[in-house]
């Protein structure tokens, strides 16, 4: 079974610029996160997507970024413009079912964002 | 409010040896899930364990145990004769219902010497 596919792994942009992650979850999961882990913290939740529909975006700096998964599968997430304080590893992760305390989530290898 | 501690930032041992990773948890809600997850330098994280909050049975996986006690509210994980793939940084993490997030520890980089 393949696992939770992200792209690019690595992005380099200047402060200002805008940019964009895509995730793939595992087929048929219903349940897609998206999370930013700053180097030496663990992951931090941004946003939680139940099918097509946003569940949690409470921790998602909603002035600058956006998240969008329309057809309950893909998923991207945007930044414009991006921040210095913004560099960090993007992880995706999907769990299968409803978005239940039972659900283990299945992380992707996550996209390194450096904001020059 | 929740919160999961990892006291120990970096532990470094000697191939063959045991270690143990610590993780202490605080929640006020009585059904909960902790997750134990290994990122290597690649940077995916890596899926090793969940358990439920009322299952305290110890788990072995090979040379991976897990030792929940509720009392003292930890939840640890011994690996036994590390190896060097073993080195990594763990996380431990929490997801109760109040929330429903889930919550993670500021991880434990282990580095195993050959």
């Amino acid at each position: 079974e393949a696992g939770v596919a992200q792209s690019p792994r690595y992005k380099i942009i200047e402060k200002r610029q805008s940019v964009a992650f895509w995730c793939n979850p595992i087929s048929g999961h219903a349940t897609l996160y998206w999370y930013q882990q700053i180097l030496g913290q663990g992951p931090k939740l941004l946003i939680q997507f139940q099918n097509n529909g946003v569940v949690d975006d409470s921790q998602l700096p909603k002035d600058r970024f956006s998240a969008e998964r329309l057809k309950g599968v893909d998923s991207t997430l945007k930044i414009q413009p991006a921040k210095l304080e913004d560099s960090a590893v993007y992880l995706c992760a999907s769990s299968s079912g409803l978005a239940g305390l039972s659900g283990t989530q299945y992380f992707g290898p996550g996209t390194r964002l450096l904001v020059l | 409010a929740q919160k999961v501690t990892q006291a120990q930032t970096e532990i470094s041992v000697v191939e063959k040896e045991d270690v143990t990773l610590d993780c202490v948890y605080e929640t006020r809600d009585t059904t909960y899930y902790l997750f134990w997850y290994k990122q290597p330098p690649s940077g995916e994280l890596v899926f090793l364990i969940r358990r439920n909050s009322f299952d305290e049975q110890n788990e072995i996986s090979g040379r991976y145990s897990w030792n929940f006690q509720k009392s003292t509210s930890s939840f640890n994980f011994t690996i036994t004769a590390s190896q060097v793939v073993d080195s990594a940084v763990y996380f431990c993490a929490l997801r109760g219902g109040a929330t429903n997030k889930l919550i993670f520890g500021t991880g434990t980089l282990l580095a195993v010497q050959p």
